[in-house]
């Protein structure tokens, strides 16, 4: 079946370190997005990707990174920059502009 | 930056009771959606409008894209207890505060 699939379904993470959010889809969408959810609000946007190698910074990228070497693939990585990274992160894909969005199952991530 | 406004934030309604929750923003959309997110899970796309005055329907659920490009509502007829969860408004990359739906049986 086609979907997205996020990996790890929950995280941990240690003062002072970096971890990797992964996004795999096999829809052959060209846009994927990532967004970050806290409880009892909607989602905001992090990053999004409409091609590959190319990304854009969405509402609160501070203290995240992305990439986008593979149509199917693209990574959020949470950087000791980010203060606050306790959060739900979904990941989304879209086949074009201004489609409905494809989302995963999210990953948990919370601080040790 | 562009906002939704989603209302109400919670509904609390008895089994078999219609519901109906809104969304409105200052700025116009070309697109609305509707999503429900269960408890752990990501957002399942519920019905999407493409056109100013747009009305669709989807089994039990009904929406309507506002004539002005500004507004949409969702109304579910006929509560059951599986409809319980959120249901999120979106735009353009733009997602509402959503509606926390709780159900007595």
């Amino acid at each position: 079946d086609g979907g997205i699939t996020q990996s790890p379904k929950y995280l941990f993470r240690k003062e002072g370190q970096n971890v990797t959010l992964s996004c795999e889809q096999n829809l052959n969408h060209d846009a994927m997005y990532w967004y970050r959810q806290d409880p009892g609000q909607g989602l905001r946007l992090i990053y999004y990707s409409q091609i590959v190698n190319d990304f854009q910074k969405g509402d609160i990228a501070e203290g995240y990174s992305v990439s986008r070497e593979k149509k199917e693939s693209f990574p959020l990585t949470v950087t000791s920059a980010q203060k606050n990274p306790t959060a739900f992160y979904l990941c989304a894909s879209e086949r074009a502009g201004n489609q409905p969005q494809h989302f995963g199952d999210g990953t948990r991530l919370s601080i040790l | 930056g562009q906002q939704l406004n989603q209302s109400p934030q919670s509904m609390f309604i008895q089994e078999g009771e219609d519901v109906s929750m809104n969304c409105t923003s200052s700025s116009i959309f070309n697109t609305w959606l509707w999503y429900k997110q269960d408890p752990g899970e990501g957002p399942v796309l519920l019905i999407a409008l493409y056109k100013a005055g747009e009305l669709t329907s989807n089994g039990r659920l009904t929406a309507q894209f506002g004539i002005t490009r500004k507004d949409s509502f969702l109304n579910i007829s006929a509560s059951i207890p599986s409809d319980v969860g959120i249901y999120f408004c979106a735009g353009q990359l733009v997602f509402g505060q959503g509606t926390r739906l709780t159900i007595n049986p």
